[in-house]
């Protein structure tokens, strides 16, 4: 059971936005950063944005990153088939003193 | 480009020891600015930390493993270790190794490898 919870699934069709919320609590989201995580099937994640709303290098500006309180978001804008994938959030939790992520969103382009 | 590549057994019996070995090429695993870390993910499901080292030897491990978990590093290969004992079914999952910043973000991953524990 993760202390950071996402919904478990979203859609849209091509070119449309989405989002994607992680929540948590005082002792992880709202005092420590946020990054967020990109898995195509069978493959590793990678890491799409960082300290909450920095992009990698090579990542496209479509992908961005906020958080107000103790909730996070990662929008992707212009949608194409190959964002399906599962999206993760992870931070730092400082109560349990552990990189704790979420449970991991779907994202299916219809 | 800084390269990470998971190499050990896919098979381990239970009530015995995982040991896996990420081997970092294109980059120093010597850096001050970043940590290494072992990440896993059961089959179907989301991602845990399983603990990180810095290139000095200094450890920190996730809660629920921490009892059973030791991570090591050879700075002269390069490489960092992880030993998981008194394996279950429940500890089947791929293993990823990977670079993470102080502030967590894992930047770089390997292509991870599934640890299938099984009589």
């Amino acid at each position: 059971q993760s202390v950071l919870t996402q919904s478990p699934s979203v859609s849209a069709a091509p070119g449309q936005k989405v989002t994607i919320s992680c929540s948590g609590s005082s002792s992880n989201i709202e005092s420590n950063y946020v990054s967020w995580y990109q898995q195509l099937p069978g493959t590793a994640p990678k890491l799409l944005i960082y300290e909450n709303n920095k992009r990698p290098s090579g990542i496209p500006d479509r992908f961005s990153g906020s958080k107000s309180g103790t909730s996070a978001t990662l929008g992707i804008t212009g949608l194409q088939t190959g964002d399906e994938a599962d999206y993760h959030c992870g931070t730092w939790d400082s109560s349990l003193s552990a990189h704790v992520f979420g449970p991991g969103t779907k994202v299916t382009v219809l | 480009q800084m390269q990470l590549q998971e190499s050990g057994p896919g098979l381990v019996k239970p009530a015995e020891t995982l040991s896996l070995t990420c081997t970092v090429s294109g980059g120093s695993i010597s850096s001050n600015s970043y940590y290494w870390a072992w990440i896993r993910q059961p089959p179907g499901k989301g991602l845990e930390w399983v603990g990180s080292i810095f290139h000095s030897g200094s450890t920190y491990y996730g809660p629920s493993l921490k009892s059973r978990v030791t991570i090591s590093v050879d700075t002269s290969k390069n490489q960092f270790s992880l030993k998981l004992n008194s394996v279950t079914a429940a500890d089947t999952a791929v293993f990823y190794c990977t670079r993470h910043s102080v502030h967590g973000a894992n930047d770089f991953w390997g292509q991870g490898t599934l640890v299938t524990v099984s009589s």
